[in-house]
């Protein structure tokens, strides 16, 4: 079965380091997202994203988030200078057809500010 | 925009107990509906989804929820649960047509006691 697989699972960093995050979605898939889940909070809307630009986004992807999917095939998410509330765990999704409207999660990369 | 409502924070049940999770959603028109499962140290999962038909659909591991369109509800339900269902439960919806993002409620924690 086609999956969502994202790197790394784990990464630590110091506050105002940059941290890339990616994703690799389901081949034919033309919808991505990413969202974050706070430690013991519920799962918030980063971004999507649609035809290689951003579609919405929500007042938590700030100027410090980026994405891009340089190549066709990653989808990254790009936090140029990080705080330690961005700790958390970052789930990159993919979404085929919109009128289905299931998304497909990766496995999480958890990051950790320090 | 639309949002979503689990009243319940933390059920601790039971093996073999009967479960029923609350989920409520504010929007006026046609939506999808899915409850994702969270198991500790994983990733999202989907559990079960509803876009259309039968209102009361059956998902993987013995999971059922009925969409009632007057109560705006989607409530998850299993008759008898194990302890591997001990996990993190999320309602979410999306609306329907063209592309929209995916909201989630602030998820259930399911614990239960052998």
């Amino acid at each position: 079965e086609p999956e969502v697989t994202q790197t790394p699972s784990h990464q630590v960093t110091q506050m105002g380091q940059e941290v890339i995050l990616r994703c690799v979605p389901i081949s034919n898939h033309l919808y991505f997202y990413w969202y974050r889940q706070i430690l013991g909070q519920k799962v918030e809307f980063l971004v999507s994203f649609y035809n290689n630009e951003i579609s919405e986004k929500s007042e938590i992807f700030d100027d410090q988030f980026s994405v891009e999917r340089p190549d066709g095939s990653n989808f990254t998410l790009k936090i140029r200078s990080t705080k330690l509330e961005d700790s958390a765990m970052y789930f990159c999704a993919s979404q085929g057809l919109a009128s289905t409207g299931e998304l497909f999660f990766g496995e999480g990369s958890r990051l950790t500010v320090l | 925009a639309q949002s979503v409502s689990q009243h319940n924070h933390h059920v601790i049940l039971s093996e073999a107990a009967s479960l029923e999770l609350g989920c409520n959603y504010s929007y006026g028109g046609t939506v999808n509906l899915f409850w994702y499962v969270q198991y500790p140290g994983q990733h999202l999962q989907l559990l079960l989804k509803y876009f259309s038909g039968d209102p009361l659909v059956k998902g993987i591991k013995g999971f059922e929820a009925e969409f009632i369109k007057s109560k705006f509800s989607f409530n998850l339900r299993k008759p008898s649960v194990q302890w591997s269902d001990t996990a993190e439960y999320f309602c979410a919806v999306i609306r329907s047509g063209g592309y929209q993002k995916v909201t989630f409620g602030t998820g259930t924690k399911l614990q239960v006691i052998p």
